[in-house]
């Protein structure tokens, strides 16, 4: 079975301040990771994905990503927060070789001027 | 192009009422899946089609919940005497061919709530 832990309902962080949002997974087998982001009122968005190739993934808008199998954690790092960063951020992981997405909770990113 | 649609946006209905969501997936998308979302969780999983065929339907959780895709473009999602705890964000995603690896591109969803 797979799952994602998400640690952090909510995250605050001051305009400029580097984001982090953490996601820890667990898998039976080499997973395929995801992050999306959820502005209000709209659909789900792709930030980045894990497939296997680079350990260091870069997104849209500035965002990044580490897989680290050690740690089995795939994290999502920004360096420099904009106050449009703000939105809901969710982790996924692949299910299986039919690929629905397993999502963890989601954090919740506000940026203070 | 166009991306993922879902009629309505909102839906009202009352318990015990059957209702209907649609998706339109993305043009060419063979794979197509049905998320719910309830409040202050992640989305998930209902039901995965292939084409035409029901792939995977181990998230449905009920017999009152039912899916369609006749012609391997459209999707609608059935609910059968709603019950207030079906109130949630039902999303939909389409994906090229449903591999582990592709992408899936979400609507903006229908949020369903049941008096």
């Amino acid at each position: 079975a797979q799952s994602v832990t998400q640690l952090g309902s909510h995250v605050s962080v001051s305009e400029g301040a580097l984001v982090l949002l953490r996601c820890n997974y667990s898998s039976s087998v080499p997973p395929y990771l995801f992050w999306y982001v959820q502005y209000p009122n709209q659909g789900l968005q792709l930030l980045l994905k894990y497939t296997s190739a680079a350990t260091l993934v870069k997104g849209i808008n500035g965002f990044e990503a580490e897989f680290k199998k050690s740690e089995t954690s795939f994290h999502l790092t920004k360096p420099s927060a904009h106050m449009s960063d703000a939105a809901e951020y969710f982790c996924a992981v692949s299910g299986g070789s039919q690929g629905n997405l397993i999502f963890g909770k989601g954090t919740k990113l506000s940026v203070k001027p | 192009g166009a991306g993922v649609s879902q009629t309505p946006s909102n839906k009202v209905t009352e318990k015990g009422k059957y209702v209907e969501l649609r998706c339109d997936p993305i043009s060419g998308h063979t794979a197509l899946y049905w998320y719910r979302q309830s409040l202050g969780q992640g989305p998930e999983f209902l039901i995965y089609f292939q084409g035409t065929g029901a792939a995977d339907d181990s998230g449905l959780p009920n017999d009152r919940f039912f899916a369609v895709r006749p012609e391997g473009s459209v999707s609608t999602l059935k609910i059968q005497r709603t019950e207030r705890g079906d109130s949630a964000v039902y999303l939909c995603a389409s994906s090229l061919s449903g591999a582990s690896t592709d992408t899936q591109y979400f609507g903006p969803g229908t949020r369903l709530t049941v008096l």
